[in-house]
């Protein structure tokens, strides 16, 4: 099992420019989120899915939109990046049963120039 | 006021050396209760629950109290592996199971 893979790594936009994160997981997790991490401050939810073909907002989702079409994919979306979502980005999944274990992806590290 | 508030650090301590962490929540809510680790430039990963009548895992103690709305963390004789960035995390039962974060607090632990 892969786990949960974020493509791409890195990368680097000019202000306006637009870009797909693309999640995948091969758990069968029901619950799937998108979180940023800024320098001194914690991770913070942009958005999150319950199941496919759901999602809602989390704690900063503006200037983002997502999408859970599959169950296994969770996209997450800037239509014109900005320099403040210069961000490390963190995809996560979990199940739904007990437990609140959260599973993360290796990150993409976003620079918006 | 931020929702989880720890200590950012840096710890330095030798190894072998006992070093506890604590961290405090404003929402008095707040459900359940987490240590992650991240490693530099790696995702979290989940350390440990941490349960009201406190919990061990090998060299790893975490404690509760709910009165006064803090969490800590205990390592004994820490290893150089041990170093990290230790996250404390709470949740509410929304049914979304979202994670609130710590900013989390820095170990190093020397030679």
């Amino acid at each position: 099992n892969a786990g949960v893979t974020q493509t791409p790594k890195f990368r680097v936009l000019k202000t306006g420019q637009s870009m797909t994160l693309l999640c995948a997981q091969d758990m069968n997790h029901e619950y799937m989120y998108w979180y940023r991490q800024d320098p001194g401050m914690g991770l913070r939810l942009i958005h999150y899915s319950v199941g496919e073909g759901t999602t809602a907002k989390g704690e900063v989702p503006d200037g983002y939109n997502v999408s859970r079409l599959k169950k296994q994919n969770f996209l997450l979306g800037l239509e014109s990046a900005a320099p403040s979502q210069t961000s490390v980005y963190f995809c996560a999944s979990s199940t739904n049963r007990d437990g609140y274990e959260q599973y993360f992806g290796p990150g993409t590290r976003l620079t918006v120039t | 006021r931020k929702e989880v508030e720890q200590d950012p650090g840096p710890f330095n301590v030798p190894e072998g050396a006992t070093v506890a962490f604590n961290c405090t929540y404003s929402n008095s809510a707040s459900q359940s209760f987490f240590w992650y680790r991240q490693d530099c430039r790696k995702e979290p990963k989940l350390l440990m629950s941490v349960y009201s009548s406190g919990n061990e895992d090998g060299r790893f103690t975490a404690q509760l109290n709910r009165a006064s709305q803090y969490i800590s963390l205990l390592i004994r004789d820490s290893k150089l592996s041990d170093s990290a960035t230790y996250l404390c995390v709470v949740t509410l039962d929304t049914g979304r199971r979202a994670l609130t974060f710590g900013s989390g607090t820095r170990l190093q632990v020397q030679p």
